[in-house]
């Protein structure tokens, strides 16, 4: 079945650094959506990319789709205590509303 | 504007016992979905409504879990009996196009 790779699986960062987190897949993909989970909640959608080669901000958060389609990433700037948490990409299939979502990347960061 | 709305938060049970789960999503929202999210894992989608159709379940172990969504709005799914590996958070998100938006979830636990 469809993988999305996310990479990396864990990051312990210094207050203030920027990071960097991607995801990969074999699979083509319409649109990307990242997305923060707190503990005990429900994922909040961070930031929605919808071509290829897109590169969209959020505040500090700057996310982009791949070229080839089959990958995006997505950068903190100037970490904060709050950033704390797990990230998650979804890729939306070709042709369907189904999203594939990637295994996360827990974010922790040391004030 | 309200979010999804999710109840039970949290839900324990002994093996073999059944339990439902409700959602609401945001209001005209067409599509929604229910998802799995097991302990360190992305969510894993189970079942996807355009209004009250099914789009997809071809992951929903249908022998156990069901789900509907009557008059094209609310929706409950319901695992019968339950099984151990069930143990998981059960997130709801409703989408008016690409993007989609997550409830709290319900975190259930079988014994």
């Amino acid at each position: 079945g469809q993988q999305l790779n996310q990479s990396p699986q864990s990051m312990f960062i210094q207050e203030g650094e920027d990071v960097s987190m991607n995801c990969t897949s074999s699979s083509i993909f319409n649109t990307w959506l990242w997305y923060k989970q707190d503990p005990g909640e429900g994922p909040v959608l961070l930031i929605a990319l919808y071509k290829a080669g897109e590169l969209t901000s959020n505040g500090r958060l700057t996310a982009q789709f791949g070229i080839t389609r089959k990958d995006s990433f997505l950068n903190i700037s100037a970490s904060i205590p709050s950033d704390v948490g797990i990230y998650f990409c979804a890729g939306q299939l070709v042709g369907t509303y189904k999203y594939i979502f990637g295994t996360g990347t827990r974010l922790k960061v040391l004030a | 504007e309200a979010g999804v709305a999710q109840s039970p938060r949290y839900k324990i049970i002994e093996k073999r016992q059944s339990v439902a789960f409700w959602c609401n999503p945001i209001s005209g929202h067409a599509t929604l979905y229910w998802y799995q999210q097991i302990l360190g894992q992305g969510p894993k989608l189970l079942i996807q409504f355009q209004n009250n159709g099914v789009v997809d379940d071809s992951q929903l172990p249908k022998d156990r879990f069901s789900a509907e969504r009557l008059k094209g709005v609310d929706s409950t799914l319901k695992i019968q009996p339950a099984k151990l590996e069930d143990s998981a958070v059960y997130l709801c998100a409703s989408s008016p196009s690409d993007e989609q938006f997550f409830g709290p979830g319900t975190r259930l636990t079988v014994l």
